[in-house]
């Protein structure tokens, strides 16, 4: 009921290419999805986020997908970069508290964009 | 504006020591979370505090761990008689006081070493 699966685990892409990570959640309290990115050494940071209103979330190259219906939400990458290199958590919250949750996260995606 | 702090950055202790790890939350953030993560998996939350109050304990190990959030000084996890599962790294994070806000930011987390 917790868990957020994601796919995939890793992950090579071509400088310019698009980078596509999905995530399932079957939570249907969650009301808020984020994407956090992190370098090795490092704490994650927040990239984008979704809460589910919308089905599109765009920020730059980065676009959130929402389906609630499937309960499936996927981070893509546009124009991937080298500097994109790094390990992606999808995760979820909500429902419990009025508003504040633990975040439950998926395994994380190693992306290594190559020239 | 500072960001999310902990420390120290790296701690290393004997099995059976005792490991106290710091953070202090984003400045105007009341919400302090604590997440472990082992190599190469995702975080997993442990314990939800507020100042003065342990809001959600249930990801945390019932023996040897233990949390606080004072009234004034910074957060701390107490790991007591590590044992060299305890060898991770854990994060905090923290997140507005305004109810709904779901976004949670990190620290740079602690690389606790048992040996």
């Amino acid at each position: 009921q917790q868990q957020v699966k994601q796919s995939p685990q890793s992950l090579i892409v071509q400088k310019g290419g698009i980078s596509i990570i999905n995530c399932a959640y079957e939570n249907t309290a969650f009301d808020y999805f984020p994407w956090y990115q992190q370098f090795p050494g490092k704490g994650p940071a927040l990239l984008i986020a979704i809460r589910p209103d919308v089905s599109e979330k765009k920020e730059g190259r980065f676009t959130i997908s929402f389906n609630k219906s499937a309960k499936q939400f996927s981070l893509h990458i546009m124009d991937s970069q080298p500097g994109d290199s790094a390990t992606y958590f999808c995760a979820a919250n909500g429902g419990t508290y009025s508003g504040n949750t633990p975040l439950v996260f998926g395994k994380g995606t190693r992306l290594s964009v190559i020239a | 504006n500072a960001g999310v702090m902990q420390n120290p950055r790296h701690l290393v202790r004997r099995r059976g020591q005792e490991a106290r790890l710091r953070c202090s939350p984003m400045k105007g953030h009341s919400h302090v979370y604590w997440y472990r993560q082992l190599p190469e998996e995702g975080l997993k939350f442990m314990v939800y505090l507020q100042k003065e109050n342990i809001i959600d304990e249930s990801g945390m190990p019932k023996e040897r761990f233990s949390a606080e959030f004072p009234k004034e000084g910074p957060s701390i996890l107490r790991i007591q008689q590590v044992v060299r599962g305890d060898s991770a790294a854990y994060f905090c994070a923290s997140s507005p006081t305004l109810q709904g806000r779901g976004e949670q930011y990190f620290g740079p987390g602690t690389r606790l070493t048992v040996t």
